[in-house]
This record gives structure tokens, C-alpha cells and sequence, in this order.
């Protein structure tokens, strides 16, 4: 099983729609969670983490279920330069692990005029 | 905005040459990490360095790859005798703290085997 799992998309939206990107993860350990943003060929960005409560940033909300092992990123308002690819990311001390990121393969978003 | 930076931006190599990727973190950070992200695949771990030593490192980073902190400020990825598979976008991170801290990303380096 994936340690990360995400729906590759394309997610294809016009402006202003509202778009739902989900994401699995495998490990009931991992501690930290995170969207992170990545556009073509660049590096990957923080978007926001992810607490347990729910948290929000604009236009950006952000869930995560432990019990399910899930998380969940929601975009309301789509503007054009929302289209990137969104990376779901995990961290947690565990199997040996310090901490280090755990990425998936991320969801792609195209937003169009 | 303090940054990381990776020199070069694009590095291509003959198969079986040794190159180094470099990398000058956030100057307050303490925790260093190398990722790649082979071309349409997902960006995986190789290493991790705090304290001038690895604290831990994946399957990937075998024999072939070496870090060093020569001097304080930079952070080196050394690989010797590369293979055309080691071909891909090379991200070096930092951060303040381990756990629940943001990781700054350099802009990587592409490198490209031939």
C-alpha cells in the first residue's frame, strides 16, 4: 500500500468553481500533515498544515481525520493561478523515522477562464 | 524572505561522472534534507543531516551518494559514477526545528545524465 495517496487528476475547473483534493495516508503514526503546492518544474511550497481541528486560509480549508487516515483540502473561489499541482504531505517519527517528508505523487489543477 | 539557494540550477553529466549538487540553507536552520523528484514521479526523501552527521537516510541513498557540510554554510550532495537513473530534480531543504516546523525548499537542481 501507497504511503501516500492521492487522486493524480487532472482536475480541470472553471474560475470560481470549488474544487475538493483528497488524500490517504498508511501510517496511523505520522504526526504532521501538510499541503504543500508545487508548480511546473519548480520547487515544492507550504500551502498550510493540517491540524485536527480544521484550519483555514482564505480560500484554503483544510481537514484531517486520524481515525480514517485521511485528509482533505478544499479551494472555493478557483482563481487561475490556483492551476499547480497539490502535493499531499506527511511527517511522523516513526519505523526509525526523524521526520522527514513523505510526499504523494500530488493532484494536478487546472483552472480556466 | 530568507531563502534556500542550489547552485547549479542545471547540471548534465556524462553516465559514470561524479557530480556534486550545492546548497546554502536558511541560516537559522539546524535540520538539512536532500530530495529528488525523478521527471512525473513524486519527490522522495534521500537524506536527512542535523548535528554534522546523517539522521537517517532512505533506501535510495546508497553507497553512490555522499552529504558534507564542508564549512559551515553550505550542504553538499556528493554522487560518484552517476547513472543515467539519476537523472532528476535535486531539492535540498531546511528547517528550524524537526517536527511540525515549516521545510524551506531550494528552486533544485536538474540533472540530467547522458
Amino acid at each position: 500500500r501507497k504511503e501516500v495517496e492521492q487522486d493524480p487528476g487532472p482536475f480541470n475547473v472553471p474560475e470560481g468553481a470549488t474544487v475538493a483534493f483528497n488524500c490517504t495516508y498508511s501510517n496511523s503514526a505520522s504526526q504532521s500533515f501538510f499541503w504543500y503546492r508545487q508548480d511546473c518544474r519548480k520547487e515544492p511550497k507550504l500551502l498550510m498544515s493540517v491540524y485536527s481541528s480544521g484550519n483555514e486560509d482564505g480560500r484554503f480549508t483544510a481537514q484531517l481525520n486520524r481515525a480514517s487516515q485521511y485528509i482533505s483540502l478544499l479551494i472555493r473561489d478557483s482563481k487561475l493561478s490556483d492551476s499547480a499541482t497539490y502535493l499531499c504531505v506527511v511527517k511522523g517519527n516513526y519505523g526509525g523515522s526523524q521526520g522527514n517528508l513523505i510526499f504523494g505523487k500530488g493532484t494536478k489543477l487546472s483552472v480556466k477562464p | 524572505e530568507p531563502e534556500v539557494t542550489q547552485t547549479p540550477s542545471h547540471q548534465v553529466t556524462q553516465m559514470g561522472q561524479e557530480v556534486i549538487l550545492r546548497c546554502v540553507p536558511i541560516s537559522n536552520h539546524l535540520y538539512f534534507y536532500w530530495y529528488r523528484q525523478i521527471l512525473g514521479q513524486k519527490v522522495e526523501f534521500l537524506v536527512s543531516f542535523y548535528n554534522n552527521e546523517i539522521s537517517e537516510k532512505s533506501e535510495i541513498f546508497d553507497d553512490q551518494f555522499s552529504v558534507e557540510r564542508p564549512d559551515g554554510s553550505n550542504f553538499t550532495l556528493k554522487i560518484r559514477s552517476t547513472k543515467l537513473e539519476d537523472s532528476a530534480m535535486y531539492f535540498c531543504a531546511s528547517a528550524r526545528t524537526e517536527m511540525n516546523t515549516e521545510a524551506f525548499f531550494g528552486q533544485g537542481t536538474r540533472l540530467t545524465v547522458v
